[in-house]
């Protein structure tokens, strides 16, 4: 059964700090990948994903992922990161079926 | 335009009530989902309906019904409703392509509360 691994259930950065936020997933076949945020009492917004081509995706909000087969994984970038960068971080997979698998999620804490 | 709305935001009710949460989308995709984050933030899949039809059906009580009157719509009715369905509940809407399904766009999400 496909399944996510979010290895960072809980990360605090101080503002203007790199972030690095670890995906990794189980399903040998071809995939697509997403990150999703979700900001304090609202909703899951798309940050970025990846069907195909260039391994390194760049999305909003100066998010970029890279995809890096022989790992499995699909981490998620963002060079300085800000205090309204604050929020929940979900990395997803879809393997080409009709599910799309969500990780346990990354909650960011960005102290100002 | 809002993309996908649920109706209500909020609801409050006691344990053994009935009630139904409403899901629609006007961006014309096909396929629609039920899903249950609780406390701890965890998104689990409930449901999912492809053009009316159920495709997807984790491991949930039979107490959750799902309706799909047209591909717009999917509703969620909860019957008998217990302490332990407390939590906030996303819809959302996909389009499958030819490499699998594309990103899901979600609700605001209801927030239940069961006292």
């Amino acid at each position: 059964a496909q399944s996510v691994s979010q290895h960072n259930h809980h990360v605090i950065l101080s503002e203007a700090a790199s972030l690095e936020l670890g995906c990794n997933y189980s399903y040998g076949g071809t995939v697509n990948l997403f990150w999703y945020v979700q900001y304090p009492g609202q909703h899951l917004q798309l940050l970025l994903k990846y069907f195909s081509g260039d391994p390194l995706v760049k999305g909003i909000k100066g998010f970029e992922a890279e995809f890096i087969k022989s790992k499995f994984s699909f981490n998620l970038r963002k060079p300085s990161v800000q205090w309204s960068d604050t929020a929940e971080y979900f990395c997803a997979v879809n393997a080409g079926d009709d599910k799309i698998i969500f990780g346990k999620g990354t909650r960011l804490h960005i102290l100002p | 335009d809002t993309a996908v709305s649920q109706t209500p935001k909020y609801l409050v009710t006691q344990m053994g009530n009935d009630k139904s949460i409403k899901c629609e989308q006007n961006l014309g995709h096909d396929t629609m989902y039920w899903y249950k984050q609780d406390s701890k933030k965890f998104l689990k899949i409930m449901f999912s309906y492809n053009n009316k039809e159920l495709i997807i059906n984790e491991t949930v009580p039979n107490r959750f019904s799902p309706k799909s009157p047209d591909k717009a719509h999917l509703n969620l009715h909860i019957n008998s409703l217990e302490l332990g369905d407390s939590a906030v509940y996303f819809c959302a809407s996909s389009q499958p392509g030819l490499a699998g399904y594309y990103e899901q766009y979600f609700g605001p999400g209801t927030r239940l509360t069961v006292t």
